[in-house]
């Protein structure tokens, strides 16, 4: 079974610092990549994925993730937080079957704490 | 696109009954269905899977019977909690996914049911 790391449990941040959240995953095979955030009262949305391409990937409000397979790792970046990212981090992996939808393996989150 | 609702978003129950959890895709078919349970500070615990018109798959640990899923149509997944104890009490969510021919899709989550068993 796969497993996901999140290394970072709280992260506290002033705006307009810059971010990254670590993850790394357990898994020898072809992968697919997600970042989720919930934000607080909130489900679960997604923020942006990798399957293929480029691993430099762009998502929504300004956050970006890098896939390095070496390292076995899909750390999440934002140049410049603001308060209003205040939520919590999931990074997820599954295995790329094809055409099969395989299961998502979730870290256990990081939550940021952005203050004005 | 790809919104997931959930109904109801909160429930509290007695000790003993069961409750039904809907799981809707509103603008998508979904062939798939992820149950999944949050604990708080946690992160999300996947129960089960279930593809439209068969039976659903358990993770080792979760009963099958206690945590009943029907996935009778493309939109609509269910999940009942029968004879609900105090310790079932959490955050119980689904995500809902499709395939578009061999690509893999992505799985979008709905806003979960709490659940309250007194």
């Amino acid at each position: 079974a796969q497993s996901v790391s999140q290394h970072n449990h709280h992260v506290i941040l002033s705006e307009a610092a810059s971010l990254e959240l670590g993850c790394n995953y357990s898994y020898g095979g072809t992968v697919n990549l997600f970042w989720y955030v919930q934000y607080p009262g909130q489900h679960l949305q997604l923020l942006l994925k990798y399957f293929s391409g480029d691993p430099l990937v762009k998502g929504i409000k300004g956050f970006e993730a890098e896939f390095i397979k070496s390292k076995f790792s899909f750390n999440l970046r934002k140049p410049s937080v603001q308060w209003s990212d205040t939520a919590e981090y999931f990074c997820a992996v599954n295995e790329d079957r094809g055409s099969t939808l395989g299961r998502l393996y979730f870290g256990r989150g990081t939550q940021l704490t952005v203050w004005p | 696109g790809a919104v997931v609702s959930q109904h109801p978003s909160r429930v509290i129950c007695k000790s003993g009954t069961s409750v039904k959890i809907e799981c809707r895709s509103l603008d998508f078919q979904a062939t798939t269905m992820f149950w999944y349970r949050q604990f708080p500070k946690q992160s999300l615990m996947l129960m089960a899977t279930s593809n439209e018109g068969s039976k659903a798959t358990y993770e080792q640990g979760v009963e099958k019977d206690k945590f009943l899923i029907n996935h009778a149509s493309l939109t609509l997944s269910t999940l009942t909690v029968t004879s609900a104890h105090p310790e079932d009490s959490s955050f119980y969510i689904c995500s809902a996914s499709t395939t578009a021919g061999n690509i893999q899709e992505t799985q979008y989550f709905g806003p979960g049911t709490r659940l309250l068993v007194l």
